[in-house]
């Protein structure tokens, strides 16, 4: 069965400061899907990276950043330089190949503090 | 290029009375996705559904709720005789469907639904 854990339930952090949000997860099948998406207070979801399982390799864009750890089943997410505007709920997710439903965490709301 | 679009943002229903949500996926897509979001929760996938099939319901429950994408037009989500525990955000995805499965499903702005 899929499972995807968000500990973090709420994390609130100064402007300006670095914060990664943790997500780790379950999967018995070994070609799967992880992805981030933001939730910001006005309530959409928007998609902010896809990786896939065979390519470990981690990826920075701008300021947000995601190191994919296969061995211990994590897909953390970490913003440098927190801005107001990345104040928002983050959820990870997670797709089995083969199986389109996307399995969400319960995810994290950051709050940053000008 | 217009996203995925819903309709209405905000429903408010009373109990007994029915709910019909709209999709309209983004142009080029064909594979449509229900999913549920109660407050203060992750979304849980309710149906996922191609032109005129419903090809996994799955999340959906057994009684009172249904989904429909027909040839033309918007994916419809219907809720009968609504209850207070239906109240929640229901989004709406979409993605192009072709090629492997593992292309990324966009979400539209989603519809609170408020039963009163």
């Amino acid at each position: 069965a899929q499972k995807v854990t968000q500990a973090q339930t709420e994390i609130s952090v100064v402007e300006k400061e670095d914060v990664t949000l943790d997500c780790v997860y379950e999967t018995r099948d070994t070609t799967y899907y992880l992805f981030w998406y933001k939730q910001p207070p006005s309530g959409e979801l928007v998609f902010l990276i896809r990786r896939n399982s065979f390519d470990e390799q981690n990826e920075i864009s701008g300021r947000y950043s995601w190191n994919f750890q296969k061995s211990t089943s994590s897909f953390n997410f970490t913003i440098t330089a927190s801005q107001v505007v990345d104040s928002a709920v983050y959820f990870c997710a997670l797709r089995d190949f083969g199986n389109e439903k996307l399995t969400f965490g319960t995810g994290t709301r950051l709050t940053i503090i000008p | 290029n217009a996203g995925v679009m819903q309709n209405p943002r905000h429903l408010v229903r009373r109990r007994g009375q029915e709910a019909r949500l709209r999709c309209s996926p983004m142009k080029g897509h064909s594979h449509v996705y229900w999913y549920r979001q109660l407050p203060e929760e992750g979304l849980k996938f309710m149906v996922y559904l191609q032109k005129e099939n419903i090809i996994d319901e799955s999340g959906m429950p057994k009684e009172r709720f249904s989904a429909e994408f027909p040839k033309e037009g918007p994916s419809i989500l219907r809720i009968q005789q609504v209850v207070r525990g239906d109240s929640a955000a229901y989004f709406c995805a979409s993605s192009p469907g072709q090629g492997a499965s593992q292309e990324t499903q966009y979400f539209g702005p989603g519809t609170r639904l408020l039963v009163l």
